[in-house]
C-alpha cells in the first residue's frame, strides 16, 4: 500500500522556469491538499481539494494553481517559478472529516 | 483567522527527564492533532484529540485537549532518545467541512544521553 506517492523527489529550477508536481494517493480519499514547509514557519496550506471536481485556495495559494485530475491525483503548478518558492512541499489526503491527513515524502524545491 | 502557536519551539532535554510541549489555538475547534516529523522525513499521525477533555496515550506520549482554554498538552515521560523530533500540532476550524489544518510552527526537540 503506497500511501500518498509525490514526484519529483528533488527539483532545481531557474527563475521563470515552470514546473508541475504531481501526487497521487491510493486510499481512495475524497480529500487532497498542498503544504509548503519553510524553516521556523510550519506548514502552510496551499491550495486543497475537499472533494474531487472542487479546489480552494489555502492560506498561501499566489504564484500556484491546481488541478484535481480525478479522485487519486492532485497536482501543483509553478508557472513562473521564483526564489520565494524554495521550500517542501507536501501533499496529503484525508478519508473523511475528523480523520487526520496522511502525508508525501516531499518534493524539495529550489528556485535559482 | 485561526492561529496556532506552539512552545517552546526548541527544548533540549535529558534522557529520562518528563516535560510538556504546549499548544494554543485562537478560534473555537475541538477538533486537534499531534505529528511528529523526523530531519528529512515526512510528518506522522501521532494523535487525533476530538473533544474536549480528550485524551490519549502511546508509550511515553501523552496528549490532552482543554477547548475551553483553547489549549492542548503533549506530555513526554521518561525522555529517551528516540523521541527526538519536531512536534507539530495543528488545528481544524470550528463548523466542518474538509478545508485543511492550521499547524504550529512546531517544537523541535532534542533528547540527549
Amino acid at each position: 500500500n503506497a500511501g500518498v506517492t509525490q514526484t519529483p523527489k528533488f527539483q532545481v529550477l531557474k527563475t521563470g522556469q515552470s514546473m508541475t508536481l504531481q501526487c497521487a494517493q491510493d486510499m481512495n480519499h475524497n480529500s487532497m491538499y498542498w503544504y509548503r514547509q519553510d524553516p521556523g514557519m510550519g506548514l502552510r496550506l496551499i491550495y486543497y481539494s475537499a472533494s474531487e471536481g472542487t479546489t480552494d485556495k489555502g492560506e498561501v495559494p499566489n504564484g500556484y494553481n491546481v488541478s484535481r485530475l480525478n479522485k487519486r491525483e492532485f497536482s501543483l503548478r509553478l508557472e513562473s517559478a521564483a526564489p520565494s518558492q524554495t521550500s517542501v512541499y507536501f501533499c496529503a489526503s484525508s478519508a473523511i472529516y475528523n480523520s487526520p491527513l496522511h502525508f508525501g515524502n516531499g518534493t524539495r524545491l529550489t528556485v535559482t | 483567522e485561526l492561529k496556532v502557536e506552539q512552545n517552546p519551539l526548541f527544548l533540549s532535554m535529558q534522557e529520562g527527564k518528563n516535560y510538556t510541549i504546549y499548544c494554543n489555538y485562537s478560534t473555537t475547534s475541538d477538533r486537534l492533532y499531534w505529528y511528529r516529523q523526523d530531519p528529512g522525513k515526512s510528518l506522522e499521525s501521532l494523535f487525533v484529540l476530538l473533544s474536549n477533555g480528550a485524551v490519549k496515550q502511546e508509550g511515553r506520549l501523552m496528549a490532552s485537549l482543554d477547548t475551553k482554554a483553547r489549549l492542548s498538552t503533549l506530555h513526554i515521560t521518561a525522555a529517551v532518545h528516540d523521541l527526538s523530533a519536531t512536534y507539530f500540532c495543528a488545528v481544524d476550524k470550528a463548523g466542518g467541512g474538509a478545508d485543511g489544518l492550521t499547524f504550529g510552527k512546531g517544537t523541535h526537540l532534542i533528547i540527549q544521553p
